[in-house]
Parts: C-alpha cells; sequence; structure tokens
C-alpha cells in the first residue's frame, strides 16, 4: 500500500522557471490538499480539491496552479519560480474534508530551492 | 477567515514532566481540532483529535482539552519521553483565508525533551 507518494522530493531550480510537483494518493480520497510549510509560518494551505475536476483556493494561493483531472493525481505548479516560494511543499488527502472533520495523510514533503 | 494562535513556540522539559501547548482559535464555526506530529524531516502525523460536542478527550499519555466559550484548545502530554521531541502543530477546521475546506494550522511548537 504505497499511500501518497510525491515527487520529486528535492528540487533546485532557478527564479522564473516553471516546476511542477507531483502527488498521487492510492485510498481513492475524495479531498487533496497542498500545503507550505516555512519556518515561523507553520503549514498554510495553497489549494485544495474536494474531487476530480473540483478545485479551490486556499490561504495563498497566488503562483501557483493546480489541476485535479483524476481523483488520484494533485499535481502543483509554480508558473515562473520566485525566491519567495523556497519552501517544504506537503500534499494530503483526506476521505473528508475539514468540514467533514477527517484526518489528514501527508506525502512526505518537496523541498524546493528557488535561487 | 480562521486563525489560529498556537503558544509556546519552543517548550523544553525535563523528561518525566508534562508538557502543555495551548491554542485559540477565532471562528466560532470551527468544530474539528487536531493535533499533529511532526518529527524532525519526516511528514506530519495526527496525534488526537477533538470535535466541538466533546470537552476532553485522553489516549494514554496525551490528551487534548477544549473549551468552546473561550475558542481555546490544549494539548497535555505527561510523562513525556524523549520520543515526545517534535514539533507539535494545532489546527481548526473553521474556514481558512479565502474560505477553503481545508484546515488552519498554527505556526508550532518545538517540544524538547531534556535527559
Amino acid at each position: 500500500d504505497a499511500g501518497i507518494t510525491q515527487s520529486p522530493r528535492y528540487k533546485i531550480t532557478e527564479t522564473g522557471r516553471q516546476v511542477t510537483l507531483m502527488c498521487h494518493q492510492t485510498w481513492s480520497h475524495s479531498y487533496m490538499f497542498w500545503y507550505r510549510q516555512d519556518l515561523g509560518h507553520g503549514l498554510r494551505l495553497i489549494y485544495y480539491s474536494a474531487a476530480a475536476d473540483i478545485t479551490d483556493k486556499g490561504e495563498v494561493p497566488d503562483g501557483y496552479v493546480v489541476s485535479r483531472s483524476k481523483t488520484e493525481n494533485f499535481p502543483l505548479t509554480l508558473e515562473s519560480a520566485t525566491r519567495s516560494q523556497t519552501s517544504v511543499y506537503f500534499c494530503a488527502s483526506s476521505p473528508l474534508g475539514a468540514s467533514g472533520t477527517g484526518e489528514l495523510f501527508f506525502g512526505e514533503g518537496s523541498r524546493l530551492t528557488v535561487l | 477567515g480562521e486563525n489560529v494562535e498556537q503558544h509556546p513556540s519552543t517548550l523544553s522539559v525535563q523528561e518525566g514532566d508534562s508538557a502543555v501547548i495551548k491554542c485559540t482559535y477565532s471562528d466560532s464555526a470551527s468544530n474539528y481540532f487536531p493535533w499533529y506530529k511532526q518529527e524532525l524531516g519526516k511528514r506530519p502525523q495526527l496525534i488526537i483529535d477533538i470535535r466541538s460536542n466533546v470537552g476532553e478527550k485522553k489516549d494514554q499519555r496525551i490528551a487534548v482539552t477544549l473549551n468552546k466559550t473561550a475558542k481555546h484548545f490544549s494539548l497535555h502530554i505527561t510523562e513525556t519521553q524523549p520520543e515526545d521531541s517534535a514539533v507539535y502543530f494545532c489546527a481548526a477546521s473553521g474556514k481558512s483565508g479565502g474560505g477553503a475546506d481545508g484546515l488552519t494550522f498554527g505556526k508550532g511548537t518545538h517540544l524538547i525533551i531534556q535527559p
């Protein structure tokens, strides 16, 4: 049971480049989330998805794009990376959304450095 | 949107002593309050949660209390052990910035267990 996996685990890129972080879950959970983790800020929600083809903004969506054509995949794209997007990105899935009070299952994280 | 404040940011206790981490939230509609533990370099994992219709919940050495009137909830760890050293995040299910249906996290508490 692979659970939820992220790739790449580590990525170094340059300002202005496009970067895509992949997230795949094998549980068929309806909800998927992208959080970024920065020292002093904790975990902040970027985007989430309640089901395939349904996505919505979180607290810090600017500069990011998501899609969800299949239930199991939820890629996050930085269209033109900036230094402020250097962070650790966590994908998570849940059978229920926050309003449904479901546990979040996190991936291992993707550490992105933008030079 | 929901705002979650967490204190202290760092907590150092002697092994065997108790540790208490406190959080406040702003959205009275929040009804689910989980706590996540994140060991160094690992993903956050749920350790305990409480729903708004319950005042206290225990699981072995950990317990969580909720005061809906005051909008605060706390994590209590008794008989602390070295493996309790980690960063702990509280969260609330109120709508985050933009009305997102995702958990809003506190900024985290770094718990250090001194031998």
